[in-house]
């Protein structure tokens, strides 16, 4: 069973055509839950680490929010520069006290029209 | 620029033989992370260093092993490599990760290995 799960897998929007991500994850013994961008052949860029139900960040076009159960990156107005990859990962703490590595849902490949 | 630093860039080398995938984490951090992402497979957690020592196992094969020198750099070795371990590798690192606020997890450009 897949541990995180993002949708939809590709989204294309026109630009200024707001839309959202999701992102759901197994619930129990949840670290952080984060985001990240990721263009072609790069390493994934940090967006967003979400802790706990309720919270929420932005970030100029980006909005993160966290439930029990799921996650959502907002997208408003976005531009042709916000076409990317947008992953969430989750991290768990493990049997040690310590905290796992992350583990990454398979992304959301978003292209933006102009 | 995240400041992780990963070399070579891209690398090919035949079935049968052994790399070696460098990484020096972003200045201060003490944990260092080794992910390989192919395309049907995702990113995936190999291994993470937490001041020289191993603290978490993910999905690595037996052929590979990894290393964090006290200077806080690591390597990935992998060897006896197939076709299938051609991928992107990268490496990631954080500040300590009792720090909650500095639990971000930062990752370098990868290393693009080709097993022909």
């Amino acid at each position: 069973e897949d541990q995180v799960t993002q949708s939809p897998e590709a989204l294309r929007l026109q630009e200024g055509e707001s839309s959202s991500l999701n992102c759901s994850y197994t619930v129990s013994g949840l670290r952080g839950l984060f985001w990240y961008r990721q263009d072609p052949g790069k390493g994934p860029e940090f967006l967003f680490t979400l802790y706990s139900a309720g919270e929420e960040k932005e970030k100029e076009r980006l909005k993160a929010t966290l439930t029990k159960k799921e996650s959502f990156l907002h997208i408003t107005a976005p531009k042709p520069e916000d076409s990317a990859t947008y992953l969430c990962a989750v991290q768990y703490f493990n049997s040690g006290g310590g905290a796992d590595g992350l583990t990454f849902g398979k992304g959301t490949h978003l292209i933006i029209q102009p | 620029d995240s400041g992780v630093t990963q070399t070579p860039k891209h690398l090919i080398t035949a079935t049968g033989q052994r790399v070696t995938l460098r990484c020096s984490p972003r200045s201060g951090d003490l944990s260092v992370y080794w992910y390989q992402q192919s395309l049907d497979q995702g990113l995936q957690f190999l291994i993470q260093y937490y001041n020289g020592e191993e603290r978490a196992k993910g999905n690595i094969l037996e052929r590979f092993s990894a290393q964090q020198f006290p200077d806080l750099h690591s390597e990935l070795n992998l060897s006896s490599l197939e076709l299938g371990d051609s991928a992107l590798y990268f490496c990631a690192s954080s500040h300590p990760e009792s720090d909650r606020a500095g639990n971000t997890i930062y990752f370098g450009e990868g290393s693009w290995l080709t097993v022909v």
